[in-house]
């Protein structure tokens, strides 16, 4: 079974930093997707980024970036000039790309606080 | 467009107690998931429809719970009787194909007493 670990349960930035959240998984597949999700208080799950596995490529979306080691089974969430509205809770995420399985599997959580 | 709609946002009900959730997901989404949040982890699937057939229901505690999604649209989750360890956040997510992405709903927090 996949697993996805964040052991990093907090991180706190000062406004306009960079932060880097850390995240590593353990599978056998070879095709799968990464996910990263911001939660904040209001509980709605937001899709932040995602990378697909096969892809070389780092995944870039404005601010945030991911740097995709898949030897290492690591994918970080990169946040450049972080601003208050950056605090929430970050999951990291996997999901099978075989077979009939397409759950996604969270690791436990980050809460990033972002002080002004 | 609108989103994946939950009710109630909240809900605290006695051990041994049943309860239902309501999710309408956004609409032409095929896929619809309901994930259980126990406070400190991450969100854990509990069963996964595709149109009104059940596609994964592997961690679903069938002894207490139950979920259907009439018609292929809406969707209801339901405990009975519930637990203490019930306590939680019941995300519902769609989608509009399999293995596209999850839009997802504010949840319903549940605390069992």
């Amino acid at each position: 079974a996949q697993t996805v670990t964040q052991s990093q349960p907090e991180m706190s930035v000062q406004e306009a930093e960079t932060v880097t959240l850390s995240c590593t998984y353990d599978t056998s597949e070879s095709d799968y997707y990464l996910f990263w999700y911001k939660q904040p208080p209001s509980r709605q799950m937001i899709l932040v980024i995602r990378q697909e596995a096969y892809k070389q490529q780092n995944a870039t979306e404005n601010r945030f970036s991911v740097n995709f080691q898949k030897a290492a089974k690591s994918f970080s969430l990169k946040i450049s000039d972080s601003q208050l509205g950056d605090a929430a809770m970050y999951f990291c995420a996997y999901r099978s790309h075989q077979g009939g399985s397409e759950k996604l599997v969270f690791g436990k959580g980050m809460k990033l606080t972002v002080n002004p | 467009e609108a989103g994946v709609a939950q009710s109630p946002r909240y809900k605290i009900i006695e051990k041994r107690q049943s309860v239902a959730f309501w999710c309408n997901p956004i609409s032409g989404h095929a896929t619809l998931y309901w994930y259980q949040q126990i406070l400190g982890q991450g969100p854990k699937l509990l069963i996964q429809f595709q149109n009104n057939g059940v596609v994964d229901d592997s961690q679903l505690p069938k002894d207490r719970f139950s979920a259907e999604r009439l018609k292929g649209v809406d969707s209801t989750l339901k405990i009975q009787p519930a637990k203490l360890e019930d306590s939680a956040v019941y995300l519902c997510a769609s989608s509009w194909e399999r293995r596209t992405e999850a839009f997802f709903g504010q949840g319903t927090r549940l605390t069992v007493v």
